[in-house]
C-alpha cells in the first residue's frame, strides 16, 4: 500500500534552517509528481511547492519561493524540502502528498502524516 | 492567484440528512479542476472528489461533486457519523489553492 513517512520536523530559531524528508514506498516514486503542503494551527492547508515526476522541473507558492527548495531522490524513493530564513508564520504540520498522476494538473490522493515544525525563539 | 471561498463556514446536521456545502473560485476554474478532501482532527486531509465530480478510490457513493466556472457543490447524501470532520475544496489548474474550509459538525 501507498505509504509516505515524513520527518525532520522539530523546533528551530528564526532565521534558522530545516531539512524535511519524506520517505515514499508501496508506488512508483519515479512516476509520480510530489508536493509539499503545510498547515498551519486551526487553519486550512496551505500549497508549498511541487517536483515533477524526474525533478527537471519545481515551482513554489508565493510564500516561500526563495526560501524554501523542494527536491527528489529517485534512487532512494524520496522528497526532500530546505527551508532556510525561517519565520515564526512558518509554524505548521508540514505534510508530503503525491499527485494523482505524473502531471501537474492533478489533486493529492495520498498525504504523509505529517511532521510539526515550529519556528519560536 | 486563485482564491476558493467556502460556505458556510459551519453546517450543523444530524445523522440521515443531506449535507450541501459551496465553493466559490474568484475566477474560472479550467476544466473544472477542483477537488474535494474531508479531515478530521489528528489526520491528513483524504481526498473525497476530483475532476469537480468524480469520486476518489473507496469513496462512498453518498458523496458527489458538481458544478463549473467559479461554483462548486459538494452533497452528502445520508450523513453518517463518520462524516461528521471539516471539508476543503482545492483547485489545482492554477498551481495550487485550498478554501479555508467548512466544519460539518453533528447538531
Amino acid at each position: 500500500q501507498v505509504q509516505l513517512v515524513e520527518a525532520g520536523g522539530g523546533v528551530v530559531q528564526p532565521g534558522g534552517s530545516l531539512r524535511l524528508s519524506c520517505a515514499a514506498s508501496g508506488f512508483t516514486f519515479s512516476g509520480y509528481a510530489m508536493h509539499w503542503v503545510r498547515q498551519a494551527p486551526g487553519k486550512g492547508p496551505e500549497w508549498m511547492a511541487v517536483i515533477s515526476f524526474d525533478g527537471s522541473n519545481e515551482y513554489y507558492g508565493e510564500s516561500v519561493k526563495g526560501r524554501f527548495t523542494i527536491s527528489r531522490d529517485n534512487s532512494k524513493n524520496r522528497l526532500y524540502l530546505q527551508m532556510n530564513s525561517l519565520r515564526a508564520e512558518d509554524t505548521a504540520v508540514y505534510y508530503c502528498a503525491r499527485s494523482l498522476n505524473s502531471g501537474y494538473y492533478s489533486p493529492h490522493d495520498y498525504w504523509g502524516q505529517g511532521t510539526l515544525v515550529t519556528v519560536s525563539s | 492567484e486563485i482564491v476558493l471561498t467556502q460556505s458556510p463556514g459551519t453546517l450543523s446536521l444530524s445523522p440521515g440528512e443531506r449535507a450541501t456545502l459551496s465553493c466559490r473560485a474568484s475566477q474560472s476554474l479550467s476544466s473544472n479542476y477542483l477537488a474535494w478532501y474531508s479531515q478530521k482532527p489528528g489526520q491528513a486531509p483524504r481526498l473525497l472528489i476530483y475532476g469537480a465530480s468524480r469520486r476518489a478510490t473507496g469513496i462512498p457513493d453518498r458523496f458527489s461533486g458538481s458544478g463549473s466556472g467559479t461554483d462548486f457543490t459538494l452533497s452528502v447524501s445520508r450523513l453518517e457519523p463518520e462524516d461528521f470532520a471539516v471539508y476543503y475544496c482545492h483547485q489545482y489548474g492554477t498551481l495550487y489553492t485550498f478554501g479555508q474550509g467548512t466544519k460539518l459538525e453533528i447538531k
